[in-house]
This record gives C-alpha cells, sequence and structure tokens, in this order.
C-alpha cells in the first residue's frame, strides 16, 4: 500500500524561500500527488498537482510564489517570498488502488 | 463559482446514526467524483469515502465500512453520508470534496461530535 511521508514542521522567515517535501515509498515512486494548504481555523485549499515528470497544475487563484517538482520519489512545495499568510498547515495527498492517501501534514512557521 | 456546502454535523451519542448532506453549485454535479474527508481535532486529514459520477463505484476507509454509507442525488446537485453506530473515534470535522484523483475544491466542513 502506498505511504506518504512529510517532516512535521518547517519554518522560515518573512520574504525568504522555502521547500516541502512529501515522499512516496519505493514500490509508488511513480505517482503523482496533490498539496493541500490549511491555514488556522479554516478548512483546506487545493494548491497544485504535482506529476511524476515534474510537472503542476496550480488551483484557481494560487498565487505564482506557489510551485512544484519531482525527484524520484519525493514532491516538492515551493513557496518563495514567504508572507505572514503563508503560516499554515500543508498536505499532500495521493490516489490509487481504489484509496486516497494524506501525509501526515508539515506545519510551516512563518518567522 | 463552485460551491460545496456541508451540514448536519452535531452532537451524537455513541451507537447513534446522523447524516451529513453536502449541497453543490458552480459545476455540473453528475459529471464529477465526489468524496468525504475528515479531520478529528488537533489531527491530519483522512479520507472516508469516494462516490462516482453515476455512483456505480463506491469505496470507504477500512474503519467505516459497514457504518457509513455514501450516495448522492444528481438531480439536486446534492451528496450524503449517512453514519451508523458511530464512535467516539468518529468525532471529527467532515469535509466534501470534489475530484476523482486530486481534490481540487473543499467545502467548510460540518463538525460531528460522537458522546460516550
Amino acid at each position: 500500500q502506498v505511504m506518504l511521508t512529510q517532516s512535521p514542521s518547517a519554518s522560515a522567515s518573512v520574504g525568504a524561500s522555502v521547500t516541502l517535501t512529501c515522499t512516496l515509498d519505493s514500490g509508488h515512486s511513480d505517482y503523482d500527488i496533490a498539496w493541500h494548504q490549511q491555514q488556522p481555523q479554516t478548512g483546506p485549499r487545493f494548491l497544485m498537482r504535482v506529476n511524476n515528470d515534474g510537472s503542476h497544475s496550480k488551483g484557481a487563484g494560487i498565487p505564482d510564489r506557489f510551485s512544484g517538482s519531482s525527484s524520484g520519489a519525493e514532491r516538492y512545495l515551493t513557496i518563495s517570498t514567504l508572507q505572514s499568510e503563508d503560516e499554515a498547515d500543508y498536505y499532500c495527498q495521493t490516489w490509487g488502488s481504489g484509496i486516497q492517501l494524506f501525509g501526515g501534514g508539515t506545519k510551516l512557521t512563518v518567522l | 463559482q463552485v460551491q460545496l456546502v456541508e451540514s448536519g454535523g452535531g452532537l451524537v451519542n455513541s451507537g447513534g446514526s446522523l447524516r451529513l448532506s453536502c449541497g453543490a453549485s458552480g459545476f455540473t454535479f453528475s459529471d464529477y467524483y465526489l468524496s468525504w474527508i475528515r479531520q478529528a481535532p488537533g489531527k491530519g486529514l483522512e479520507w472516508v469515502s469516494y462516490i462516482s459520477e453515476s455512483s456505480f463505484y463506491i469505496n470507504y476507509v477500512d474503519s467505516v465500512k459497514g457504518r457509513f454509507t455514501i450516495s448522492r442525488d444528481n438531480a439536486k446537485s446534492t451528496l450524503y453520508l449517512h453514519l451508523n453506530n458511530v464512535r467516539a473515534e468518529d468525532t471529527a470535522v467532515y469535509y466534501c470534496v470534489r475530484g476523482s484523483q486530486s481534490f481540487d475544491h473543499w467545502g467548510q466542513g460540518t463538525l460531528v461530535t460522537v458522546s460516550s
């Protein structure tokens, strides 16, 4: 069964860039994933889909500061020019064999 | 614009039942898979169930199989989740989401609290 691994926390300063990582298990390293953002006390929001080939497609209204990429079993979400409102939980999600799965989430703190 | 609005949450006794609804607008409801996702207090996201456009394909996470039932009414653009024999661990915010692979739109959620 597919597994997704995310670091529990990350931090970066306002104006800086940060890259969050979602790692697929070795048996499913070619899977596509999606990234979702959950700001405090709100429901999640779809950010983008990141494909195995490194291409990505963003949701409506997602700023250009957000981008996605891929390398091997790792899928990345890069946020440039961090703003205070980027402080949130970020979840990766994948699908296959009739199920859907989320990673444990990364809590991003903007300093 | 796409809107998904959940309702029906509340306080329910352990072993009881509840029906959640999700009203959709802004897109052709019958063209999309839909899912329910839940989030226990202070925890991460957990997929619960999905249903295909015509209700032909349905699946559930193992922990709710035999207790929860997903359904949809395409004429009313409404998704449902029937929760039966609820347990304390079913306490969560339940979100309605659109999509068969990546979930591209989320509702605001409805809180289900199971009292033991």
